[in-house]
Order: structure tokens, then C-alpha cells, then sequence
């Protein structure tokens, strides 16, 4: 099971930006999908569990979704601040043994 | 609120052996599972595996089968990986993440182990 991310996305601050992971080898739906934040030189952080929770802290701002037609899970961020950039991953499971699975990584620029 | 601390810097010789210890506070580790995540310098996000402290069930990436080993002590919190011959290529920030009962995970601030000779 692969997840594929664009390497790079940008937009404007206040604007709203998504990021796609699309699956390959498998139904994105057969397992949750999570999303991390890692800042520069910082550890990662959560920002989706299990599709579309936001643990608590994490501003209604973000929000995830899984489409099936598509096999993609995304990660949308509205009202983008320049304190949103960030690399994201997206990461499921390998559903023959729930071995974890991260998607490559998308850089995300504010400017 | 979970907080996880990981053991200091490690610097080593190839072929030599690591481990890193990540603790836990803000609660005990039943019901919930901790792995282990590597990112090599300015390289994504590598899985190579779980504990179940309850179980005491791991799950290694097949990369890291027979080389890492992935313990924890429910009586401390404290989880522990190790990776056993070290080559150049194992260089990296090492990160413990903990995954509660509700599905979030929480993540440790990462130990860097330099292997060098």
C-alpha cells in the first residue's frame, strides 16, 4: 500500500489550500488516515486522527476527508497563516498487517 | 495530556549497537500502543515498528526485522528501542509516538543518533 503526496504546495495567507494523498495498492477507506505537522527542526504533531478529528488544540481551521472515486484521503487549511507552514504527511496502514505507512511528505509555503 | 521524553544525542561507530528510551507521563500505557518512527536528514517519515505494552505483542517494518527490538515497561512507562549494527545509512532522528485509546497520537521531541566513524 503507497501514499503519494505532491512534493510542494502554496497559497496566500487567508486563503485555503488542500492537500491530497492518494492511495495505491489498496482502498484508502479500509483504514484510518492521519496527518502530521512538522515544523522546521521541530518533532511532528498531529493535526487528523482517524480521517477527520482534530485533537484538542488543533484550530477548527483544519479538517480531513477521504473520497473514495478518487482514493485519496486530503487535508484542507483554511484561512492559511503564515504559522501553517509546514511539511505535512499523511499515513495509513498496510491492511495485510497494520503496519504503519507514510505518505512522502508535502511541503507547504504561505506566502 | 501525554508528554513523551526521549534520551539525549548518541554519536557511534558502525557496527556497534543504540538504544534510545522514550518515557512517559500524563498517564499509563494500557490501552494504548507506542512505535517507533526514524527521518533521516532531509528525508520523510520512516515506521519501523510497534509495542503493545499490554501484549507485549511488536510489529517490525521488514527493514528493521532482526536487527531492531522494541521493548516496554509498563511499570516505568518507559518504552525502548534498539537498533544493532549500525551502518552510516541508520543516521537519523529517532522518534517515539504513543497512540491513545481514542486514536490520537502524541509525539516524542526525537533523539538524534549519529553512526560515524
Amino acid at each position: 500500500f503507497i501514499l503519494t503526496q505532491p512534493h510542494s504546495v502554496s497559497e496566500s495567507p487567508g486563503k485555503t489550500v488542500t492537500i491530497s494523498c492518494t492511495g495505491s495498492g489498496g482502498s484508502i477507506a479500509s483504514n484510518y488516515v492521519q496527518w502530521y505537522q512538522q515544523r522546521p527542526g521541530s518533532a511532528p504533531t498531529t493535526v487528523i486522527f482517524e480521517n477527520n478529528q482534530r485533537p484538542s488544540g488543533v484550530p477548527d481551521r483544519f479538517s480531513g476527508s477521504i473520497d473514495t472515486s478518487s482514493n485519496a484521503a486530503s487535508l484542507t487549511i483554511s484561512g492559511l497563516k503564515t504559522e501553517d507552514e509546514a511539511d505535512f504527511y499523511c499515513q495509513s496502514f498496510d491492511a495485510s498487517n497494520q503496519n504503519w505507512v507514510f505518505g512522502g511528505g508535502t511541503k507547504l509555503t504561505v506566502l | 495530556q501525554v508528554q513523551l521524553v526521549q534520551s539525549g544525542t548518541e554519536i557511534k561507530k558502525p557496527g556497534s549497537s543504540v538504544k534510545v528510551t522514550c518515557k512517559a507521563s500524563g498517564g499509563t500505557l494500557s490501552r494504548k500502543t507506542i512505535s517507533w518512527v526514524r527521518q533521516a536528514p532531509g528525508q520523510g517519515l520512516e515506521w519501523m515498528g510497534r509495542i503493545i505494552p499490554t501484549l507485549g505483542q511488536t510489529n517490525y517494518a521488514q527493514k528493521f526485522q532482526g536487527r531492531g527490538t522494541i521493548i516496554a515497561d509498563r511499570s516505568t512507562s518507559t518504552a525502548y528501542m534498539g537498533l544493532s549494527s549500525l551502518r552510516s545509512e541508520d543516521t537519523a532522528v529517532y522518534y517515539c509516538v504513543l497512540t491513545d485509546g481514542s486514536g490520537n497520537s502524541h509525539w516524542g521531541q526525537g533523539t538524534l543518533v549519529t553512526v560515524s566513524s
